[in-house]
């Protein structure tokens, strides 16, 4: 079976320029996350849906940064107007339902992101 | 605040050195301690969920437990397979109960 997959896998982008990054999470899966991981460090959650519905983006560092999943699958994580310090993998997860506790996050490969 | 601390930061096995990794945790509300293996360039490879204290599991040479403040990764007679960074999260009230707090890693290596 499929799991999560995101595209691209690497991405660099000059300071400045909007950069789009896309999550196909594993069929059926209701709830899917967005999560930010820095080299050495652990993800950092940054927002999540639940079909088309965006329940929390709590984590977004900015408004340069915007998600979407309109037909309750597929999500883009959009970054406008890149910085450096915007440089990181970024993870998608997928699970059944988010808010049931036992329903693990299943993550894809990442997309890294550099920023010159 | 939610918040998970993992030690040690880096640690280096012989293979058949058997060893464990510690996972400090402070949530309210605890909704599940998840252990993830991650290699390098690959995302998040889910490996336990863990609910309430005294609560074990295991697969192949992996036993993960869980007490009221921490959780510990057991891993026996290692192998050079098992290297990875090996990480922990909690799910809990703060977090409406979806995102995931992480630590931030321990780095295992094995050597034959």
């Amino acid at each position: 079976g499929a799991g999560v997959s995101q595209s691209p896998r690497y991405k660099v982008a000059k300071r400045g320029q909007d950069v789009a990054l896309r999550c196909d999470p594993i069929s059926g899966h209701v709830s899917l996350f967005w999560y930010q991981q820095a080299l050495g460090q652990g993800p950092e959650f940054l927002t999540y849906f639940q079909n088309e519905a965006q329940l929390d983006k709590s984590g977004l560092p900015s408004d340069r940064f915007f998600a979407e999943r309109p037909e309750g699958s597929v999500s883009t994580l959009k970054i406008q107007r890149t910085q450096q310090e915007d440089s990181a993998v970024y993870l998608c997860a997928s699970s059944l339902v988010g808010t049931v506790p036992s329903y693990e996050q299943y993550f894809g490969p990442g997309t890294r992101l550099t920023v010159t | 605040e939610d918040q998970v601390t993992q030690s040690p930061e880096a640690l280096r096995l012989q293979e058949g050195e058997s060893s464990s990794l510690n996972c400090s945790y402070t949530v309210s509300g605890l909704r599940g301690l998840f252990w993830y293996r991650q290699d390098p360039g690959k995302g998040p490879e889910f490996l336990f969920t863990l609910y309430s204290a005294g609560e074990e599991k295991e697969k192949e040479r992996l036993k993960a437990t869980l007490t009221k403040k921490e959780s510990f990764l057991h891993i026996t007679a290692p192998k050079p397979e098992d290297s990875a960074t090996y990480l922990c999260a909690v799910r809990g009230r703060s977090g409406g109960y979806n995102k995931l707090i992480f630590g931030a890693g321990t780095r295992l290596a094995v050597h034959p």
